[in-house]
């Protein structure tokens, strides 16, 4: 099985812009979550989707947001980017909402703003 | 609310010593314990997860932890270290009451394994 796939990998952006990025969970995965990653932060939950759903959103600015299609796949967005966004931006898949199950991390987006 | 702490930036040890990362935790209710690895470039992997039952969870690659209730920890071990182990490694929970899959991370503690 394939795992989660995050794309692109690498961006670079200007501060003002605003950005897309896309993760694609594991196939049969309905859940998908994600976080950002700071050297200053750690790590921090952004949101979660479910059945194309939002079911959880962390403690974020609303130029945080993101959405999932009925194919399970999800897109967040982050709009008129600052110079403390620059970050890695994972990506988790979980089979359900259990909370009991593991997620599954995709290799993350790094986003730098310049 | 739920917060993890992992006291440890880093831990040194020995190749073929054992190791131990620690990690204690806060939650209302009952809580799923996560660990995770991550290298270098890398997303995070799982390790090993505590549910209910046996307070001792084996998991990947050797490592196991110990979940202790009245500690309120998870530490993770592993009997003999190896180079490779070497990695940033997460201790993650999530409260049984509460919907969803989010995780609250711990700040990470960086094993440095030396041969």
């Amino acid at each position: 099985k394939a795992g989660v796939t995050q794309t692109p990998r690498y961006l670079i952006k200007t501060r003002g812009q605003q950005v897309t990025l896309s993760c694609s969970p594991i196939s049969g995965h309905r859940s998908v979550s994600w976080y950002q990653q700071t050297p200053g932060q750690g790590l921090q939950f952004l949101f979660e989707y479910f059945s194309e759903t939002q079911r959880n959103k962390g403690n974020f600015p609303g130029r945080f947001s993101g959405r999932q299609f009925s194919n399970s796949r999800s897109e967040m967005n982050v709009s008129t980017l600052e110079l403390g966004d620059s970050a890695l931006y994972l990506c988790a898949s979980s089979h359900g909402t259990s909370g009991y199950n593991e997620q599954f991390f995709g290799p993350g987006t790094r986003l730098t703003v310049l | 609310a739920q917060s993890v702490a992992q006291p440890e930036d880093q831990v040194n040890v020995a190749e073929g010593n054992p190791l131990t990362v620690k990690c204690t935790y806060s939650v209302s209710g009952n809580p799923y314990l996560f660990w995770y690895v991550q290298y270098p470039n890398r997303g995070l992997q799982f390790l090993l997860k505590y549910i209910t039952g046996d307070n001792l969870v084996k998991g990947s690659y050797g490592f196991e932890a110990e979940f202790n209730k009245s500690q309120t920890s998870f530490h993770l071990k592993k009997p003999s270290a190896l180079v490779s182990d070497s990695a940033l490694y997460f201790c993650a929970v999530r409260d049984i009451n509460n919907a969803g899959n989010m995780l609250t991370f711990g700040g990470g503690t960086r094993l440095m394994v030396k041969p």
